[in-house]
């Protein structure tokens, strides 16, 4: 069974980086057809993809952020670590990490998501 | 904007058929598998629909995906009031290498 549960700060000055841990199980994030993704979700708003790891580490990443993303995984622990640098208010939402279906380019076990939210 | 183009809002009787509509181009869904998700209020995404008609197990087959050209869509059949939520597709765009959400549908069972 697959669980992914995302962790890291709930409140952010503008202009910190954000740092978020995807911790997993059930896989194992060291072949070419696993991967792990980003999504995060502003109040009231849509779905918004923000960066890929496989597991032979290639990355993807939104074009509108990728600098600003960087995301990096460790096998050891299980883990996928997204940085965002220079938050802003409108960075708030909830983010999301998520399995990547092998077969696609979607995502088919979602964690539980964990709200950010970025004020002075 | 989102790169996905979804009708913002739908609705239906209990028992009705409602198709939603999720309109992209060339470099996503003309070329590659939609993914549909089902979002209850308060609560994570739930991959409804994979690789453009394939359900995964526990998703009741009341729930079905289709794809023509740059279009693809979602059927709901027999419609429950617990089918009230949001329903978002991806797809992976080649131009931008990237997955593209659409802007998501609001299902009303009335």
């Amino acid at each position: 069974q697959i669980t992914l549960k995302e962790s890291g700060p709930t409140l952010l000055k503008p202009t910190q980086t954000l740092r978020l841990t995807c911790t997993f199980s059930g896989f194992s994030l060291t072949t070419s057809g696993v991967g792990v993704a980003w999504v995060r979700q502003p109040p009231g708003k849509a779905l918004d993809w923000l960066a890929l790891i496989y597991g032979n580490d290639v990355k993807r990443y939104s074009p509108s952020l990728k600098t600003r993303l960087t995301i990096t995984r460790d096998t050891s622990k299980n883990q996928v670590v997204l940085t965002m640098t220079n938050m802003d208010p409108v960075d708030t939402a909830t983010y999301y990490c998520a399995h990547d279906d092998p077969g696609g380019f979607g995502m088919d076990v979602w964690g539980q998501g964990t709200t950010v939210t970025v004020s002075s | 904007q989102s790169v996905l183009t979804q009708p913002p809002s739908a609705s239906g009787t209990p028992g009705q058929r409602v198709i939603i509509s999720c309109s992209g181009s060339s470099s996503n869904i003309g070329s590659n598998s939609a993914y549909w998700y089902q979002q209850l209020p308060g609560t994570a995404p739930k991959l409804l629909i994979y690789r453009s008609n394939q359900r995964p197990s526990g998703v009741p087959d009341r729930f079905s995906g289709s794809k023509s050209g740059t279009s693809a869509s979602l059927a709901i059949s027999g419609l429950r009031s617990e089918d009230e939520a949001d329903y978002y597709c991806s797809a992976w765009d080649d131009t931008l290498s990237a997955v593209v959400f659409g802007g998501g549908t609001k299902l009303t069972v009335l």
